[in-house]
This record gives C-alpha cells, structure tokens and sequence, in this order.
C-alpha cells in the first residue's frame, strides 16, 4: 500500500525567503505525485504533478517540486515567499485504477505554512 | 477545462436526518470519480472509487451502507450520508477522472455539520 510523509507540521518563514516542504512516499511502482494547496475552509488547488519524464517540474505560483527516486521524496520549493502562500500543503501519491480514469490520491497529513511580513 | 463542481457548499442537518451531495463535471464525461473525507485540521481520506454504471468501491473502514454512492451517468455521482450524526460532521470533496491515469480534478468540497 502506498502512503505518503510529511514530516514538517507547521513551519514559518518570512515573506521573501526560500521555503521547501518535504515529503516522502512509499509505492511500489512508478509513483505520480501531486503537491496541493488548501486555504482555510476551501478545496484543494493543485499545485504541480509529476507522473513522468523531467524530474524537475514547474508548477502555478513560481513553485516547482524535484523527483527523486533514489530518496523516494517529492519536495515542494519556492525561491521567495509572499505572504498570500500562507496555506496547508498537501504532497499526495497517486495509485493507478485498473478501470476509469483519474487515480486515487493517498495523501500526506499536511504540513501548515506561516509567513511572517 | 476540466471542471468539477460540488453542491451544496455547506450544508446543515438534523442528526438522524439523511443529506445528499452532489459531484459533477461540468465539461466532460468523467469515468470514474472519487470520494474523499476530511476531518478537521486533518488530511484527506479516500473513502471511495465509483465508476459510472458500477457499484462503488469502498476503502475498508467505510460505512457502505451509511455513505450511499451512486455514480448514474458520466457526469454525475451522489453521496449520501443516511441517518447522519454529529460524528459525520466532515468536510467532503470529490474528485473526477476522465482518462485512466491522468489527474482527477477536484471539486470545492461540501461541509456538512450534523447538530
């Protein structure tokens, strides 16, 4: 079964300095990873997907986010923060449906942004 | 493109009282669609895969005959939470796939409060 770690809780940086969010997944094939976003009280918006080729991938919002399969991890980075990224963050892994489309997302327990003016 | 919406927003009912959301796509034919719970402060939980015309396929844990899924035609699938409590006060949200193994698109969630 697959399953996805986010190790960082909450985490607060200041607007304008770097931020990356870590994760970690688990599966047993070839993963397709997303990383969303959600602000309070809203869905989810995604941010970038990586299901094959470049492993590093461009997202919405200046972030972007590098596979790489040898440390199973998928980390969300943004060279400058603005204060409107203050949001949960949602890394998921995406398994294959035998039939149908789209995949089922397990995703990570989340990690909390605060950014500081 | 590729629009999923989800109605109602929020919803308040009466424990013991049953409530039904809706998922939809709105510009085009999604195959299969997927139904996830989250509590409050928590992460998303798959809760369910249904594939237009089949029954639904429940993850192990989930109340099939509390949370009824109905997927009838490729741009529709119903939840419906039957005899609902203060316990099933969630935020829900479903997500529609179109192509085997691309993304699903989700919609805005329904938060539902039992009182």
């Amino acid at each position: 079964a697959q399953s996805v770690t986010q190790p960082d809780i909450h985490i607060t940086v200041s607007e304008g300095a770097s931020l990356e969010l870590r994760c970690n997944y688990s599966y047993g094939a070839t993963p397709y990873l997303f990383w969303y976003v959600q602000s309070p009280g809203q869905g989810l918006q995604l941010l970038l997907k990586y299901f094959s080729g470049d492993t590093l991938v461009q997202g919405i919002k200046g972030f972007e986010a590098e596979f790489k399969r040898s440390q199973s991890s998928f980390n969300l980075r943004k060279p400058s923060v603005h204060w409107s990224d203050a949001a949960e963050y949602f890394c998921a892994v995406g398994a294959e449906v035998l039939t149908g489309g789209g995949n089922k997302l397990t995703f990570g327990t989340g990690t909390q942004l605060k950014v500081e003016l | 493109g590729a629009v999923v919406s989800q109605h109602p927003s929020r919803v308040i009912c009466k424990s013991g009282t049953s409530v039904k959301i809706e998922c939809r796509s709105l510009d085009f034919q999604a195959t299969t669609m997927f139904w996830y719970r989250q509590f409050p402060k928590k992460s998303l939980m798959l809760m369910a895969t249904s594939n237009e015309g089949s029954k639904a396929t429940y993850e192990q844990g989930v109340e099939k005959d509390k949370f009824l899924i109905n997927h009838a035609s490729l741009t529709l699938s119903t939840l419906t939470v039957t005899s609902a409590h203060p316990e099933d006060s969630s935020f829900y949200i479903c997500s529609a796939g179109q192509t085997v193994n691309t993304e699903a698109f989700f919609g805005q969630g329904t938060r539902l409060t039992v009182v």
